[in-house]
């Protein structure tokens, strides 16, 4: 199993340009989630989505999108970009809520927004 | 809305002495993780604590949950500089997790 992938790695934006991050998880999860990590303020909570076609709003979901349309994937659309989105930007699955199981983590992407 | 406070967040021991992160939550959490960050790199669970009373142990981190106090520890025993990371927990129900701002640990020689 790969796990958790994240593409791209890194990614340079100039504001107001739209892009995709991509999230996709080989192993069955239900619950899938993204957050973002800014220097000295821990992880923040974006989207969430607890099945294919079920997406819900997380702490700071302004300025993103997100859908599931397969159990795999989970992608994150920037509209438009603002500088304020520059973050690290990671994706976390998990087999269920329910069963209380540790979420596993990708490797990130790192966004910089000019 | 739950808050997670950790302290300190930022720790610099010697190596062989012994430390105690502490977590206090706001609200009832359904559990209570913790998770280790490497510069650069992804995170990494440690442990999930479901249940007041709960106490985890792997190599020298050891991690209890007290529900009622709303506060979980991360004790370290005989730091070593491998051990040397930031340190997050995370808690939170079927809406998503709340972490706290981490907890940056130096151990030196």
């Amino acid at each position: 199993n790969a796990g958790v992938t994240q593409t791209p790695k890194f990614q340079v934006l100039k504001t107001g340009q739209s892009m995709t991050l991509q999230c996709a998880q080989d192993m069955n999860h239900e619950y899938m989630s993204w957050y973002r990590q800014d220097p000295g303020m821990g992880l923040r909570l974006i989207h969430y989505s607890v099945g294919a076609g079920i997406t819900d709003q997380g702490e700071v979901p302004n300025g993103y999108n997100v859908s599931r349309s397969t159990t795999e994937d989970f992608p994150l659309r920037l509209l438009s970009a603002a500088p304020s989105q520059t973050s690290v930007y990671f994706c976390a699955s998990s087999p269920d809520w329910d069963s209380y199981n540790e979420q596993f983590f990708g490797p990130g992407t790192r966004l910089t927004v000019l | 809305e739950l808050k997670v406070e950790q302290n300190p967040l930022f720790l610099s021991m010697q190596e062989g002495k012994n430390y105690t992160i502490y977590c206090n939550y706001s609200t009832t959490s359904d559990r209570l993780y913790w998770y280790r960050q490497d510069p650069g790199k992804s995170l990494e669970s440690l442990f999930v604590l479901l249940s007041n009373g709960a106490v985890k142990q792997e190599g020298r981190l050891m991690a209890s949950l007290d529900t009622k106090a709303r506060l979980s520890t991360l004790h370290i025993t005989a730091a070593v500089h491998d051990l040397s990371a930031t340190y997050f927990c995370a808690g939170g129900g079927a809406d998503g997790l709340t972490f706290g701002k981490g907890t940056h640990l130096i151990i030196q020689p």
